[in-house]
């Protein structure tokens, strides 16, 4: 079955480490996503990115880095400039980057920092 | 700019209905509905797109007012595999009266269903 992998899905992070998150997804989509969920509250945009080799920043970009080398694969890194990491972070998948297709999410990552 | 939706949390009783809103302070390409039970992934529900349509997908079904910028999930005869979050996200109208490539979603809805 089609659908997205995150791993791992719980993370432990000390102060000042580099992490990073792990998405892979077969279902063939172009478009790729990166979402930070903060408990009580909504998704946030952290990365988004159309094709292989191009993204953009979301609405909550710093402190995180992203690649896309792969159609298939799209890591995220919680650098040490991220100075409240502690959330639940969800990647996504669509089609396209376009307003006509729904997203598929994985089942999240949740990283802490001790 | 963040949509924003109500009620903040809703509790019923297994049978009776429930409305949630989604209101957005700009134009609108389309709205998505998602439903996300504690811990785990957001799952897709459906997606209304400019036009003004209504949507049904088993006794879920949703409309978008494009004029209001807003839209409205229905939710009949709850049942209790219906709790969880639910999370409108809306896809805006720029400036230059193209599609801004991104989803952007509202705080949620809490849906608690009892027996």
């Amino acid at each position: 079955d089609g659908g997205i992998t995150q791993s791992p899905k719980y993370l432990f992070r000390k102060e000042g480490q580099n992490v990073t998150l792990s998405c892979e997804q077969n279902l063939n989509h172009d478009a790729m996503y990166w979402y930070r969920q903060d408990p009580g509250q909504g998704l946030r945009l952290i990365y988004y990115s159309q094709i292989v080799n191009d993204f953009q920043k979301g609405d909550i970009a710093e402190g995180y880095s992203v690649s896309r080398e792969k159609k298939e694969s799209f890591p995220l890194t919680v650098t040490s400039a991220q100075k409240n990491p502690t959330a639940f972070y969800l990647c996504a998948s669509s089609l396209a980057t376009t307003y006509t297709y729904g997203y598929t999410f994985g089942s999240g990552t949740r990283l802490t920092v001790v | 700019q963040q949509p924003v939706q109500s009620p903040q949390a809703v509790i019923l009783r297994e049978g009776e209905d429930a409305v949630i809103n989604c209101s957005s302070s700009k134009a609108l390409y389309s709205v998505h509905w998602y439903r996300q039970k504690h811990g785990e992934a957001p799952v897709f529900l459906m997606i209304l797109l400019k036009g003004g349509e209504q949507k049904g997908h088993e006794k879920i079904s949703a409309s978008f007012n494009e004029k209001k910028q807003q839209s409205s999930l229905y939710l009949t005869a709850s049942q209790l595999s219906y709790s969880g979050t639910y999370f409108c996200g809306t896809w805006v109208i720029n400036a230059g009266g193209t599609s801004y490539g991104k989803l952007t979603f509202g705080q949620g809805t809490i849906l608690t269903v009892h027996p």
